[in-house]
């Protein structure tokens, strides 16, 4: 079983604030990822990362940062939230290995911005 | 480009009956093919995997899925569901370093 943690697993914020999403695994791999969920639609890749100090943008443009300053720890932060940001986030992380990598997901974090 | 298609947006079907749900994948190489099931309120988890060798694959929960390379499709299959199977499942390819996810099936079971 995966050892994949996200928090918090609820948000409700107001537009304006500044928050972080925490994700953390304990399988040691090297390359971690977040996605954006909406209902009905598929997972857009938002950020991910091969290792520590490497951090890349996703196929969806996206207001937010991330730091990779652990292996185990992957963090994602609005600086500003919006009610565009209303979203299901889901962290997820992988090893490297050659022939076709498996993901393994966190819980997820439901946030809604008023 | 790389992409996944799943053909069903919701697939209702009664307890202990068959279910089918279809994937179709995009790829003029070697690809690398996936299903996860999402609970509500919870993550994906991995139902199973086809990387290569058999094209028949089996997974958890009593699920399979079928490569097929000349139809380019990777279809889930359950000979008979339980209410227990209610949820979303997402098929996925890896190719080139990237996952792409389909948009999802909602397969409700019903008593």
């Amino acid at each position: 079983e995966a050892d994949i943690y996200q928090t918090p697993r609820y948000l409700v914020i107001g537009t304006g604030k500044k928050i972080t999403l925490e994700c953390s695994q304990t399988m040691g791999h090297d390359k971690m990822y977040w996605y954006q969920q909406d209902p009905g639609m598929e997972l857009h890749l938002i950020h991910y990362s091969y290792g520590v100090n490497s951090t890349e943008k996703g196929d969806l443009s996206s207001e937010s940062t991330v730091s990779r300053i652990r292996t185990e720890h992957f963090p994602l932060t609005l600086e500003s939230a919006r009610p565009s940001h209303t979203s299901q986030y889901l962290c997820a992380s992988s090893p490297i290995v050659t022939g076709g990598e498996t993901q393994y997901f966190g819980p997820g974090t439901r946030l809604l911005v008023l | 480009a790389q992409s996944v298609t799943q053909l069903d947006s919701q697939v209702p079907v009664f307890e202990e009956a068959p279910v089918e749900l279809r994937c179709n994948y995009s790829s003029s190489v070697s690809v690398y093919l996936f299903w996860y099931v999402q609970y509500p309120n919870q993550g994906l988890q991995l139902l199973l995997k086809y990387l290569s060798g058999s094209t028949l694959v089996k997974g958890i929960n009593g699920f399979e899925a079928e490569f097929n390379k000349s139809q380019t499709s990777f279809h889930l299959r359950k000979p008979s569901v339980h209410i227990s199977d209610t949820a979303e499942y997402f098929c996925a390819s890896w190719n080139f370093n990237k996952f792409y996810f389909g948009s999802g099936t909602k397969l409700n079971v019903k008593p």
